[in-house]
C-alpha cells in the first residue's frame, strides 16, 4: 500500500524561529493535506493543496505541493508557543476510494518560550 | 455548532471483552469515516459510510471488527474478543458529502481504547 515518510519526526525550537517539515510519496497524489493535532484532539486541517507546484498560505503556515505530486512541504515561520502539537501530512488519491487519506507519522513539535 | 462527538473519551477493557465506540456526527453531515491512531502513528482508515451506499469496509483489521450508522445520524464500532494490539485511540470523522473536497472532513476528539 501507499506510504508517506514524514520528516523530522521530532522538533525543539526557539519561539520565534521558522519551521519546515515535509512528506515524500511512492505513489502519486492529487491532494496534499496538513493537520494539525493537539492533545486528545482530533486532527484540524490547516492547508489543503490540489495542484502541482501550487504554493498556499493560511497565516503564518506555507505550504507547497510538490511538482512530483509525490512530496510535499510545510513551513511555519515567526513559531509562538500554540504552536505546539502533531503535524501530520496526509495524501488523496484519484478514482475509486478517493475520499480515503493515507497520513504521515507525524512532526512533534515542541516550541521553547 | 455542535462538531463532531464521541463517547466514551477512555475506554480500559480487558482482553477478550467486547467493546462498542460511538460517533455522533455533525447534523446534515451525510458521510461519516472512522480512522485507528495507534501511538506515534498517523491515521488508519477503517471504514466509511454515505448515505444509503453500502459501507466500504476495506480499512478494516479483522473480521473482529465491524461498524453500524443507522441512516444519516449515529455510528457505533464495535470490536470482539480485543486484543491488546487493539489500544490505540479511535477517530470518526464526518463530511457533508462524500463529493465534498475532503478539507471538509471534521473529526472528533476521539475514544482512547486500551486493552489490558
Amino acid at each position: 500500500g501507499q506510504q508517506l515518510n514524514q520528516s523530522p519526526q521530532s522538533m525543539f525550537i526557539q519561539e520565534g524561529e521558522d519551521v519546515s517539515m515535509n512528506c515524500t510519496s511512492s505513489s502519486i497524489f492529487n491532494t496534499w493535506l496538513w493537520y494539525k493535532q493537539d492533545p486528545g484532539e482530533g486532527p484540524v486541517l490547516l492547508i489543503a493543496l490540489y495542484k502541482a507546484g501550487e504554493l498556499t498560505s493560511n497565516g503564518r503556515l506555507t505550504a507547497q505541493f510538490g511538482i512530483t505530486r509525490k512530496d510535499s512541504f510545510l513551513n511555519i515561520s515567526a513559531s509562538i508557543p500554540s504552536d505546539v502539537g502533531i503535524y501530520f501530512c496526509a495524501g488523496q488519491l484519484s478514482g475509486a476510494g478517493s475520499y480515503q487519506l493515507t497520513f504521515g507519522k507525524g512532526t512533534k513539535l515542541s516550541v521553547i518560550p | 455548532g455542535a462538531g463532531v462527538s464521541q463517547s466514551p473519551s477512555n475506554k480500559v477493557t480487558e482482553k477478550g471483552k467486547d467493546v462498542e465506540l460511538r460517533c455522533d456526527p455533525i447534523s446534515g453531515h451525510t458521510a461519516l469515516y472512522w480512522y485507528r491512531q495507534r501511538l506515534g502513528q498517523g491515521l488508519e482508515f477503517l471504514i466509511y459510510f454515505q448515505g444509503n451506499s453500502a459501507p466500504d469496509k476495506s480499512g478494516l483489521p479483522s473480521d473482529r471488527f465491524s461498524a453500524e450508522r443507522t441512516g444519516e445520524s449515529v455510528s457505533t464500532l464495535t470490536i470482539q474478543r480485543t486484543q491488546q494490539e487493539d489500544s490505540a485511540v479511535y477517530l470518526c470523522a464526518s463530511s457533508p458529502a462524500a463529493s465534498s473536497p475532503l478539507y471538509e472532513q471534521y473529526f472528533g476528539p476521539g475514544t482512547r481504547l486500551t486493552v489490558t
